[in-house]
């Protein structure tokens, strides 16, 4: 079955400490894995894939095929990080949906 | 920078109405999904369309579901006879293309909210 877990609804964290979303996938084949962020009245929108390889508002994720992880990581919060974020996955052939997972609300505390 | 827009933001109906949801995906995309996302629940999969017709469809999507693209720009999700478990939010998604380099990264709108009474 294809299926993205986000174990934790609510992370609250103090403003400069390190940040760790969990996400784990269940997919057959090689998917391609995205974290997306919704701020507050916002659209969702792209916030890292894991092909790109890149830091995104020194965010950065690796994805972990053997552990079928994809956590999404940032060693100091900003309290601007404080949004939904939904880790995933999709592939790469044909019109291909989006599989999401049930996101994780990021708090930072000042 | 070119946006996914939706239209209208909120949309309240009666149990039974037929609702249109409107989207106007960017300009060079070529891929169109809907999704929705019941209060509380995962953002889910409705359908995607590409070159006039329906590439996939989720369970969801059932005979009460039809998209459309009546022109040029608009993609349109019309929902026959709305159920009170339709109330949700809608997401309109486009991208350029698919497969890996990047083309396949899809941009939503800001969502449309239905609330079926």
């Amino acid at each position: 079955a294809q299926r993205v877990t986000q174990p934790e609804k609510l992370l609250s964290v103090f403003k400069g400490a390190p940040v760790e979303l969990k996400c784990n996938y269940s997919y057959s084949g090689s998917p391609e894995l995205f974290w997306y962020v919704q701020y507050s009245r916002q659209r969702l929108q792209l916030l890292l894939r894991h092909i790109s390889r890149e830091s995104i508002k020194g965010f950065t994720a690796d994805l972990n095929k053997g552990e079928t992880s994809f956590h999404l990581k940032k060693p100091f919060a900003q309290e601007e990080d404080s949004a939904m974020y939904y880790c995933a996955l999709t592939s790469y052939s044909s019109a291909s949906k989006i599989i999401f997972g049930s996101g994780t609300r990021l708090s930072i505390r000042p | 920078e070119p946006e996914v827009t939706q239209t209208p933001s909120h949309q309240v109906t009666q149990m039974g109405q037929e609702v249109i949801l409107r989207c106007v995906p960017i300009s060079n995309h070529l891929y169109f999904y809907w999704y929705r996302q019941i209060l509380g629940q995962k953002v889910e999969f409705l359908v995607s369309f590409y070159n006039n017709e329906i590439s996939e469809k989720s369970e969801i999507f059932d005979d009460q579901f039809s998209v459309e693209r009546p022109d040029g720009s608009n993609f349109t999700l019309k929902i026959r006879s709305t159920k009170l478990e339709d109330s949700a939010m809608y997401f309109c998604a486009s991208s350029e293309g698919i497969g890996s380099a990047g083309k396949n990264i899809q941009y939503f709108g800001a969502g449309t909210r239905l609330s079926v009474l």
